[in-house]
């Protein structure tokens, strides 16, 4: 069974501060990776995506990957209370599926 | 922006009821998928299309479940006889396969069906 793991919170971090989420997966053969934002009642929204070994920068978001390690982070910046959502790690198989951990949600506090 | 209409945004049918729900993908995408998302639970793979053809499904997409792309912009999902654990936030998503990768699918904003 492929799997992709996340703590499913909720992570409060103070506004200003990084908020740091985590995600594992179990199939090695994974090939791209990527973080969504889902807001409560709405549809997911993609924010990265990550390929290589190591860390990719987008603006206040960075996302790092670690092949060996079968893990999957994200690092929001300067956190804002607009950034209080779901997010939700998901990983491509080798079979080009698309699969979704249950996602980690974050409370910015003002 | 481009964006993935889905239609309607909320259906409430009884149970054994067929429902379809629509979905207009971005014009210039290939791939096409339909994803589930029970209250509270995680967002579920259900089947992804490709050169008018199903080229992976999952368990949940039984018989009762089947997909249609009836003209050139439509992409819809049906089931036959609905049950009250069909219940759930229904998503369309499409996306273009780059070289290096898959970018991410575009979802819709998302059907709510609920079934009584």
């Amino acid at each position: 069974q492929k799997e992709v793991e996340q703590n499913s919170g909720p992570l409060s971090v103070p506004e200003g501060a990084i908020a740091s989420l985590n995600c594992t997966y179990s199939d090695r053969g994974s090939q791209s990776f990527f973080w969504y934002r889902q807001y409560s009642g709405k549809s997911p929204e993609l924010i990265m995506f990550i390929y290589s070994n190591g860390d990719k920068e987008d603006g206040r978001f960075t996302a790092q990957l670690n092949k060996a390690s079968q893990y999957v982070s994200l690092l929001i910046r300067d956190s804002q209370p607009s950034d209080s959502a779901t997010y939700l790690c998901a990983v491509e198989n080798r079979d080009d599926k698309i699969i979704f951990g249950k996602g980690t949600r974050l409370h910015i506090l003002p | 922006e481009p964006e993935v209409t889905q239609t309607p945004s909320h259906q409430v049918t009884q149970m054994g009821q067929e429902v379809i729900l629509r979905c207009v993908p971005i014009s210039n995408h290939l791939y096409f998928y339909w994803y589930r998302q029970i209250l509270g639970q995680k967002v579920e793979f259900l089947v992804s299309f490709y050169n008018n053809e199903i080229s992976e499904k999952s368990e949940i997409f039984d018989d009762q479940f089947s997909v249609e792309r009836p003209d050139g912009s439509n992409f819809t999902l049906k089931i036959r006889s609905t049950k009250l654990e069909d219940s759930a936030m229904y998503f369309c998503a499409s996306s273009v396969i780059g070289s290096g990768g898959n970018y991410g699918y575009t979802f819709g904003s998302g059907t709510r069906l609920t079934v009584v």
